[in-house]
């Protein structure tokens, strides 16, 4: 089944140490996103690609980074996690192409904790 | 720039009854896309329903349906028959022309046997 799968999905990692996260996606779908989901709270979304191009959204802080090497995969690199940065992230895609309403579809997420 | 809203932060139906969850949204925008997503307990989000701006019909997907009122900006969400598997946060989502998708703050859905 064409799928969002998102690895690991539990990540542990210590203060100020780099980790990355991991999307990838059978879709084919030509955007991707990553959102940041705190505890009992809605999606905020850190950015996304169209296709190659990068959007990051104006308040997303500089310790997110963010790399697509092709279609399939996006990284998610927090370069220096601090504590309140744990939080579940997830990952979605999407087909933008008029008509489809641009549904996006959502992996099952990583949740990151910071000791 | 656009709001999505979400009075209900906890709503209660009995199994097989019916719940109207409510979401109000503001934009400026003529053309739009709305959409409802389920989220359980430590599980995957997944789309319930989307709605076209467009499209005056309300969408319709088996016991899920949506009141759409695009002149008063709201867009309700009604589960029938309502099954234990519908416990869940519900989120009422946005899609700007920006393809960003902005959400509100969720209903939490219990659903009592």
């Amino acid at each position: 089944d064409a799928m969002v799968i998102q690895n690991p999905r539990y990540q542990v990692t210590q203060f100020g140490k780099p980790v990355t996260l991991s999307c990838s996606q059978t879709l084919n779908h030509n955007v991707m996103y990553w959102y940041q989901q705190k505890s009992s709270q809605a999606p905020k979304l850190l950015f996304h690609y169209y296709d190659k191009d990068f959007n990051n959204e104006a308040d997303t802080p500089d310790n997110f980074q963010s790399r697509r090497p092709n279609t399939s995969f996006c990284f998610l690199d927090i370069r220096s996690p601090g504590l309140g940065d744990a939080a579940m992230y997830l990952c979605a895609t999407s087909r933008a192409r008029q008509g489809d309403g641009e549904t996006q579809y959502f992996g099952p997420g990583t949740r990151l904790l910071v000791l | 720039a656009q709001t999505v809203t979400q009075s209900q932060p906890e709503m209660s139906v009995q199994e097989a009854e019916t719940v109207t969850l409510s979401c109000t949204y503001d934009t400026s925008e003529s053309d739009y896309y709305l959409f409802w997503y389920k989220q359980p307990p430590s599980r995957q989000m997944i789309l319930v329903i989307r709605q076209e701006a467009y499209k005056q019909q309300n969408a319709t997907e088996n016991r899920f349906s949506v009141n759409f009122q695009k002149a008063a900006k709201s867009f309700s969400l009604k589960i029938s028959d309502s099954q234990l598997g519908d416990a869940a946060m519900y989120f009422c989502a946005y899609r700007a022309a920006t393809n960003k998708l902005i959400f509100g703050t969720g209903t939490l859905l219990a659903v009592q046997p």
